[in-house]
C-alpha cells in the first residue's frame, strides 16, 4: 500500500524566517511524482511545487524549494522568507500509475501540517 | 480562466437523509475527481472519471454513494442514506488530461455535516 506520513501536525514560524516541513512516503514503485499542496482556510487546494522521482535536482518555485531524498523516501518543503499569506494546511502527496482495471493515476495525500506564520 | 465550481458550500442533514453535491470542472478538462476529506486528514479519492466514464471507483462506498458525469462535463455525487461518519468536506478536482505530471485543480469543496 502507498502511504504518506507527515510527522508534524502543527508548526509555526516568524514572518520573514525559514521553515521546513517534513514528509516521508512509502511505495515500491520507481516512477512517480511528488507534490506539495497548500490548503488555506478557504479550503481550495493549491499546488505549491512538484518533483519527478527520476530527477535528482531538487525543484524550486520562488520562495519554495524541496529536499528530495529518493533512497530515504523523504520529500521536505522549505519555505523561505515566510509571509502571512503562507498560513495554511500543507499536504504532501504523490501520484503513481495503478495498473489494476482500466488503470488510474492515484494521488495519495498525507494528513497535513498546519503552518502558522506569526507577525 | 474560471476555476472548479462546487455547490453548495455547506450542507447540514440528518442521518438517513439523502444529499447531492454538484461540480462543474474547468472547461476542457477531461479528468474529474471526487475526494472526501475528513477533519484532520488528507483528501481520499472516492472516484475518478475520464470524460463520462469511470476510471477508478475502488474506494467509493457503493452501497450508499453514487456519482455520475453526464456528457463528460458536470458531475454529481450523491449519498443515500447518509451516516454520521460521512461528515466531511467533499472536494471536486479536474485536470486537463490523465497523467502523473498533470496538475489537478480543486474547487472549494462542500462541507457536509450529518447530525
Amino acid at each position: 500500500a502507498q502511504t504518506v506520513t507527515q510527522s508534524q501536525p502543527e508548526m509555526s514560524v516568524q514572518e520573514a524566517e525559514t521553515v521546513t516541513l517534513s514528509c516521508t512516503y512509502d511505495t515500491s514503485e520507481s516512477n512517480y511524482y511528488l507534490f506539495w499542496y497548500k490548503q488555506p482556510p478557504s479550503r481550495q487546494m493549491i499546488l505549491v511545487i512538484r518533483q519527478e522521482a527520476y530527477k535528482q535536482q531538487n525543484a524550486t518555485e520562488n520562495r519554495f524549494s524541496v529536499n528530495f531524498q529518493k533512497a530515504a523516501k523523504s520529500f521536505s518543503l522549505k519555505i523561505s522568507d515566510s509571509q502571512l499569506g503562507d498560513t495554511a494546511m500543507y499536504f504532501c502527496a504523490f501520484i503513481l500509475y495503478a495498473y489494476s482495471g482500466a488503470g488510474s493515476y492515484q494521488l495519495t495525500f498525507g494528513k497535513g501540517t498546519k503552518l502558522s506564520v506569526i507577525p | 480562466e474560471a476555476g472548479v465550481a462546487q455547490s453548495p458550500r455547506y450542507k447540514i442533514i440528518e442521518k438517513r437523509q439523502s444529499v447531492a453535491f454538484w461540480c462543474n470542472p474547468i472547461s476542457g478538462h477531461a479528468t474529474l475527481y471526487w475526494y472526501q476529506q475528513i477533519l484532520g486528514q488528507g483528501p481520499k479519492l472516492l472516484i475518478q472519471f475520464q470524460n463520462n466514464g469511470v476510471v477508478d471507483d475502488s474506494q467509493l462506498p457503493k452501497d450508499r454513494f453514487s456519482a455520475e458525469r453526464l456528457k463528460g462535463v458536470d458531475s454529481t455525487l450523491k449519498i443515500q442514506p447518509a451516516k454520521l461518519e460521512d461528515s466531511a468536506v467533499y472536494l471536486c478536482a479536474s485536470s486537463l488530461v490523465r497523467g502523473m505530471n498533470t496538475e489537478a485543480f480543486f474547487g472549494q469543496g462542500t462541507r457536509l455535516t450529518v447530525v
